[in-house]
């Protein structure tokens, strides 16, 4: 098992959009709706911010929305908040009643 | 609220046993699956484990396959993860996470404790 491959580090500007990719195989990503997003800041646990490729918990703003093309899925934050600033981690369904995590993205709001 | 409290962590030598404790509240835990994920020092999240609401069933990361276990208490509102035949590269926080409500969004992990530290050192 392989970790889903992540960007190891994004940046933007307060107020800009931004995008993380998680790229996988046809066993995982790719193969089943069951993908989502964690949000990690340092020396926390992390939280849930997206299920089901696009849904959000109730509680995580509409800024954080996922989507999935293929065999990748993607983050993507708009109107970027310093509190933004964390370490971000897809995860993923992978099959035989196992779950995958990326490696994960650290995001710097400059 | 939910509540999630890990405990059970500390040092212990390769190839020695370690069992984790997580005590939950705020929900009711019968009705959910369990997950443990681990995060080894400066390193991203790894899932380790999952056990059904009800017990019936557990399945593992191939990484601790054959060396850790995943049990419940529903009377005790507890998840416990066995860890035998530790090695060095075991040696991460372990959270403990409540699924969401669900046999299809089971593999998400909702809520999560604040984790406790395992290191795995001679």
């Amino acid at each position: 098992q392989s970790a889903l491959t992540q960007p190891r580090a994004v940046s933007g500007s307060p107020g800009q959009s931004v995008t993380i990719s998680c790229t996988g195989t046809s066993a995982d990503v790719g193969g089943y709706d069951y993908v989502a997003w964690y949000q990690q800041h340092p020396d926390k646990a992390p939280r849930l911010l997206i299920y089901d490729v696009t849904k959000r918990p109730s509680g995580v703003p509409d800024r954080f929305y996922g989507s999935k093309s293929g065999n990748t899925a993607s983050l993507t934050i708009s109107g970027l908040q310093a509190e933004d600033e964390a370490d971000y981690y897809c995860c993923s369904y992978a099959g035989r009643y196992t779950v995958m995590f990326g490696g994960g993205t650290k995001l710097t709001v400059l | 609220q939910v509540q999630l409290v890990e405990s059970g962590g500390g040092v212990v030598q390769p190839g020695r046993s370690l069992r984790l404790s997580c005590a939950a509240s705020g929900f009711s835990f019968s009705s959910y699956a369990m997950h443990w994920v681990r995060q080894a020092p400066g390193k991203g999240l790894e899932w380790v484990a999952v056990i059904w609401y009800d017990g019936s069933n557990e399945y593992y990361a191939d990484s601790v396959k054959g060396r850790f276990t995943i049990s419940r208490d529903n009377s005790k509102n507890t998840v416990y993860l066995q860890m035998d035949s530790l090695r060095g590269e075991d040696t991460a926080v372990y959270y403990c996470a409540r699924a969401m409500p669900g046999s299809l969004r089971a593999w998400y992990s909702e809520h999560w404790g604040q984790g406790t530290l395992v290191t795995v050192s001679s």
